[in-house]
């Protein structure tokens, strides 16, 4: 157990609809940052939030945001889904902003249908 | 810029040795080695700051050449728990984004 929790472990969702994924980091982290990873895909960086505010953005479509709220749990919205969405998100933590260890939750798998 | 990792994929038998490498067009300033394992979460190996920089971490040890812009991956006398798939992750000077190869996939055998 990484100590980041990840909720729901699943989610089935229609194509045009909106989700919200749930990340609760390892306590004491203040670093957060939300992965994609495709089937056989590698894993895709989305964002990084640090201690509340935006830290490093990567390939993060517009239809997709984050945020990370005072008690450092973090949010990944996902709206307008398309099929092409259907991945395993996953949410990492560490204490550092950068170059320290990361841990990483169960993830989510979201399926769109 | 992703990483490119090579080879895709090895099947190596119990007690064989591998060698995972990773490479990038951009000067790095550090490479992060995760394994994960067929349905669960990536799991840190060791993080590489400093160009030359060698590190291990049991019978898995990594290099990182800061000139030539790649770092390996040891893996000796390998134990069927190596089974994985390994991604090295990359950040660039002024960066903190890390970004991820594609994955080599090791399978042991016994």
């Amino acid at each position: 157990d990484s100590g980041v929790t990840q909720t729901p472990k699943h989610l089935i969702t229609a194509t045009g609809q909106r989700v919200t994924l749930r990340c609760s980091p390892r306590s004491g982290d203040l670093s957060v940052y939300w992965y994609q990873q495709s089937l056989d895909q590698g894993l895709q960086f989305l964002i990084q939030y640090y201690n509340g505010e935006e830290r490093a953005k990567g390939n993060i479509l517009e239809r997709f945001s984050a945020q990370q709220f005072p008690d450092l749990h973090s949010e990944l919205n996902l709206s307008s889904l398309e099929l092409g969405d259907s991945a395993l998100y996953f949410c990492a933590s560490s204490v550092g902003s950068g170059m320290t260890e990361a841990f990483f939750g169960q993830g989510t798998r979201l399926t769109v249908v | 810029q992703q990483p490119v990792q090579s080879p895709q994929a090895v099947i190596l038998r119990e007690g064989e040795d591998a060698v995972i490498n990773c490479s990038s067009s951009k000067a790095l300033y550090s490479v992060h080695w995760y394994r994960q394992k067929h349905g669960e979460a990536p799991v840190f190996l060791m993080i590489l700051l400093k160009g030359g920089e060698q590190k291990g971490h049991e019978k898995i040890s990594a290099s990182f050449n800061e000139k030539k812009q790649q770092s390996s991956l040891y893996l000796t006398a390998s134990q069927l728990s190596y089974s994985g798939t390994y991604f090295c992750g990359t950040s660039n000077f002024g960066n903190e984004k890390l970004t991820f190869g594609t994955g080599t996939r090791l399978t042991i055998i016994p």
